[in-house]
């Protein structure tokens, strides 16, 4: 069982470059979210989406972009990486809270200098 | 204003002995869940727990127990018995309601080390 999958691991950026974090699940989830993870702040919702072709903003949306083509499929886009988004970042999936908990992926740790 | 709080930054126990975490909630909803999950230091995130508001039941599970009072906004995690193996960050989630849909709100974690 593969339940969430992430890539990259790990990735180091230059200010002002792109990229984009893939995010896979095989659970035929309606639900996945996006987090970021810093010392001290605990885990904080930068967008998520309740099903395919929806996407909405959490906590900490700004310079984050993405896109759920697909249901299985939830992409985070940086346009122009700022050091203030070196974080690790995680995605995860569920039914619905009120179904079941959130299945994590194993996180990519972004470095951006 | 921060809705789940988690005012233990770190612990430090020795095996065996028990701990408490604990954590404290903020909501206006009626119906909300919430959750408790395990980061250990290979860093992935564990689900250990989840409650809904209605069910005000403790539940034990092996060494690990949880306490929620709505009276207090408190769902505390205890361990009994700690061992090297617990170690790990403890982070209590609350499900919310945003504007399309629910997600869940984290508080800070509490850093938990169990030296032998």
């Amino acid at each position: 069982n593969a339940g969430v999958t992430q890539t990259p691991k790990f990735r180091v950026l230059k200010t002002g470059q792109s990229m984009t974090l893939l995010c896979a699940q095989d659970m035929n989830h309606e639900y996945m979210y996006w987090y970021r993870q810093d010392p001290g702040m605990g885990l904080r919702l930068i967008h998520y989406s309740v099903g395919e072709g929806t996407t909405a903003k959490g906590e900490v949306p700004d310079g984050y972009n993405v896109s759920r083509l697909k249901k299985q499929n939830f992409l985070l886009g940086l346009e122009s990486a700022a050091p203030s988004q070196t974080s690790v970042y995680f995605c995860a999936s569920g039914a619905g809270p009120s179904n079941s908990p959130l299945h994590f992926g194993n996180g990519t740790r972004l470095t951006v200098t | 204003a921060q809705k789940v709080t988690q005012a233990q930054t770190e612990i430090s126990v020795v095996e065996k002995e028990d701990v408490t975490l604990d954590c404290v909630y903020e909501t206006r909803d009626t119906t909300y869940y919430l959750f408790w999950y395990k980061q250990p230091p290979s860093g992935e995130l564990v689900f250990l727990i989840r409650r809904n508001s209605f069910d005000e039941q403790n539940e034990i599970s092996g060494r690990y127990s949880w306490n929620f009072q709505k009276s207090t906004s408190s769902f505390n995690f205890t361990i009994t018995a700690s061992q090297v193996v617990d170690s790990a960050v403890y982070f209590c989630a609350l499900s919310e309601e945003f504007q399309a849909g629910t997600a869940l709100i984290f508080g800070k974690g509490t850093t938990l080390s169990v030296s032998s």
